[in-house]
């Protein structure tokens, strides 16, 4: 079955600084879902890659997929508070098997 | 804007018992799926329904596990005697195309099995 890793596991920036998360996928990636999930919340869709080299911006985050590598990232530019949360990167495979499975998280924790 | 909404938000019940929580789903959407998420750990899937059937489900969702659309609204997840380690939070989504749209998801139902 396709297995995502995600790192790092947890992030503490200082706001106002950029980071970068990292989703890598075991299986080739069809469709590469980024959400964030506030805690105790429910999962927010922050944006959706099918193309490899495809890059997606939403406000000051930005994803990108490497086909190739099975790989995302996500960048998130001059920190806010507001970003804090944890990231979940999303993957349906190549089977189309109606269904998203996710990775383990990042929890982004800013500092003030 | 529309939502997907789940309730219980928060639900105790003993070891045995049968639990049922419930989802609106958005009213356009054909696609509809149950997530859990046991504490710390990673949101995995449990089953995905559409057109009136189950069209997957992981090995989770065992014989213990229903869901239901019992009318043009609801959308429910029954757990028929549940277990100690059943105690997580529950996620509803739902979804205009299923398997490559954008998943809604509720806030979610805590549940906790004493």
């Amino acid at each position: 079955s396709q297995e995502l890793e995600q790192s790092p596991q947890s992030l503490i920036v200082q706001e106002g600084k950029n980071l970068t998360i990292n989703c890598t996928s075991s299986k080739t990636l069809y469709g590469l879902y980024w959400y964030k999930q506030k805690y105790g919340e429910g999962l927010i869709f922050l944006m959706m890659l099918q193309k490899g080299g495809e890059e997606k911006s939403h406000e000051k985050i930005t994803a990108k997929l490497d086909e190739k590598k099975q790989q995302s990232s996500l960048h998130i530019t001059a920190s806010q508070p507001s970003h804090a949360g944890i990231y979940l990167c999303g993957a349906e495979s190549m089977n189309r098997d109606d269904k998203i499975i996710f990775g383990k998280g990042t929890r982004l924790h800013i500092l003030p | 804007e529309p939502e997907v909404t789940q309730t219980p938000s928060h639900q105790v019940t003993q070891m045995g018992q049968e639990v049922i929580l419930r989802c609106v789903p958005i009213s356009n959407h054909l696609y509809f799926y149950w997530y859990r998420q046991i504490l710390g750990q990673k949101v995995e899937f449990l089953v995905s329904f559409y057109n009136n059937e189950i069209s997957e489900k992981s090995e989770i969702f065992d014989d213990q596990f229903s869901v239901e659309r019992p009318d043009g609204s609801n959308f429910t997840l029954k757990i028929r005697s549940t277990k100690l380690e059943d105690s997580a939070m529950y996620f509803c989504a739902s979804s205009v195309a299923g398997g490559t749209g954008e998943l809604f998801f509720g806030e979610g139902s805590r549940l906790t099995v004493l």
